[in-house]
């Protein structure tokens, strides 16, 4: 089956700094990815959804300025969160789909999980 | 606004029941709806995916069903076994993919 890869699995940083989390996807292109974080005991929630080449579309309640999506190219979404504090801490998993608005498989990252001093 | 639930939240079971586990959403216009599985502290592996013009699907001791008009899709569990321990998340696919909230399951010894 198709592979995503993210990265890095897990980080630890200072109040304050930026954190960046990348999402490959490995043998096909991905022209449709999304953003969801989980807290401990709960289930994942949508933060944003990104195509290639455009704005990202953010679900209510997530702050854009402070969740920064780039998905610059077909195999390749980033997410920075910026000037991070302790209640960003979770767990953050991109999945990405092959055909623009299909209803094909997604496919899922193993997870990156932050964890902000 | 679509809203998916999961009915139990939490299940413990002896080794070798068949179990049933719930998924119900609020939207029926969906494109497709997909089993998860979550072990502690790792991300997701995808179980199954029905396709909203099918009824079920199976795989190995799964089988998952959707009745789409009544916005329902029930996971299957053959004779479970310690190793089918994990956290089940069903998700529903219409532009984006919304999760349902869980169902922890353990099962014993």
């Amino acid at each position: 089956g198709a592979v995503v890869s993210q990265h890095p699995s897990r980080v630890i940083c200072k109040s304050g700094t930026s954190v960046k989390i990348e999402c490959r996807s490995l043998d096909f292109q991905a022209t449709t990815m999304f953003w969801y974080r989980q807290f401990p005991k709960q289930s994942l929630m949508l933060m944003a959804t990104s195509n290639e080449g455009s704005k990202a579309t953010y679900e209510q309640g997530v702050e854009k300025d402070k969740f920064l999506i780039n998905h610059a190219s077909l195999t390749l979404s980033t997410l920075t969160v910026t000037s991070a504090h302790p209640e960003d801490s979770s767990f953050y998993i991109c999945s990405a789909r092959a055909n623009r608005g299909g209803t094909g498989e997604l496919f899922f990252g193993e997870g990156s999980r932050l964890t902000v001093l | 606004k679509q809203e998916v639930t999961q009915i139990p939240a939490a299940l413990s079971v002896p080794e070798g029941e068949n179990l049933v586990l719930n998924c119900s959403f609020t939207d029926s216009a969906i494109y497709n709806l997909q089993w998860f599985r979550q072990d502690p502290g790792k991300g997701l592996t995808s179980l199954l995916l029905i396709q909203s013009s099918q009824r079920e699907q199976t795989s190995g001791r799964l089988n998952a069903s959707l009745d789409k008009s009544s916005g329902r899709s029930t996971l299957y569990i053959a004779a479970s076994q310690p190793g089918d321990s994990a956290t089940y998340l069903c998700a529903v696919l219409t532009d984006k993919l919304i999760f349902g909230t869980g169902t922890r399951l353990q099962v014993f010894p």
